[in-house]
C-alpha cells in the first residue's frame, strides 16, 4: 500500500505570495490532519479533515486554511505570507474512525524570504 | 501550556544497552499515546502506540509503558542500535479527534 504523499516536497516563497500545498492519503483513510514543525514550537496540529469536512481546528490565524475532496485528497493553503510561516508542513492520515495511528507523509518545507 | 512534555532533550546510550524515553502530559482526557521517530526534514515513522485500557505494548525491541495515575508513559529500546538514533516524539490524543498533541522530542544517539 502506497504510504501518505505530499507535494512539492520543497518550496520557497516571498512574504504577501500565498501557497498551496497538497496531501495524498494513504488509500481508504477518509481522514487528513495537518501539522506545522519549527524549531521553536515542534509539531503544532493545523485542522483535520474527514469526508471533505473540517472536523478539528488548532489554533493557528484564519491566513491558514484547507480543504478536502472527495477522493479524500486535502490541501492546504496560507495567504499573505510572514516569515514565520517557514516550517516543514506535514500531513498524516488515518482512517478516520475510532483511535487509529496517524501516518505521516514525509512534509513539505516551506521557506518565506 | 504544554500538555505532553518530553523533559529530556537528548539521550546518549551504548550500544546494545536499553534506552529509555520519557513522556509525561496533563490531560487526564487523552487515551490514545503513540511514539513516532523522526529524522531532520522528513515526516515522523510512528512506532508504537498504546491505549488507555492498558498499561504495556510490546512490539520487537520496542515496549511502551503507561501509567495512567501519575501520567507518565516511557518506550524502551532493547537492544539499542546505531540505527535507532533519531528524534523520538510522544505523542497523545483524546478520542478519535484527529489532532495529535505532540511533546518536543528527544534526541536520542547510540553509540557504537
Amino acid at each position: 500500500k502506497a504510504g501518505v504523499t505530499q507535494t512539492p516536497r520543497y518550496l520557497i516563497k516571498t512574504r504577501g505570495q500565498q501557497v498551496t500545498l497538497s496531501c495524498s492519503p494513504i488509500s481508504g483513510h477518509r481522514s487528513v490532519s495537518w501539522y506545522q514543525q519549527t524549531p521553536g514550537q515542534g509539531l503544532q496540529f493545523l485542522f483535520e479533515y474527514f469526508s471533505e469536512t473540517q472536523r478539528n481546528k488548532g489554533n493557528f490565524p484564519g491566513r491558514f486554511s484547507g480543504r478536502q475532496f472527495s477522493n479524500s485528497r486535502s490541501e492546504m493553503n496560507v495567504s499573505t505570507l510572514e516569515l514565520g510561516d517557514s516550517a516543514l508542513y506535514l500531513c498524516a492520515s488515518t482512517s478516520g474512525q475510532g483511535t487509529d495511528t496517524q501516518y505521516f507523509g514525509p512534509g513539505t518545507r516551506l521557506t518565506v524570504l | 501550556d504544554q500538555q505532553v512534555k518530553q523533559n529530556s532533550p537528548s539521550l546518549s546510550v551504548q550500544e546494545g544497552r536499553i534506552s529509555i524515553l520519557n513522556c509525561d502530559y496533563t490531560n487526564s482526557m487523552f487515551d490514545y499515546f503513540l511514539w513516532y521517530k523522526k529524522y531532520p526534514a522528513e515526516g515522523p515513522t510512528f512506532l508504537i502506540s498504546i491505549s488507555s485500557i492498558k498499561d504495556k505494548n510490546e512490539d520487537g525491541r520496542f515496549t511502551v509503558f503507561l501509567n495512567k495515575s501519575a501520567k507518565h508513559l516511557s518506550l524502551h529500546i532493547v537492544p539499542s542500535q546505531p540505527g535507532d538514533s533519531a528524534v523520538y516524539f510522544c505523542a497523545a490524543s483524546e478520542g478519535s479527534q484527529g489532532n495529535l498533541i505532540f511533546g518536543k522530542g528527544t534526541k536520542l544517539s547510540v553509540k557504537p
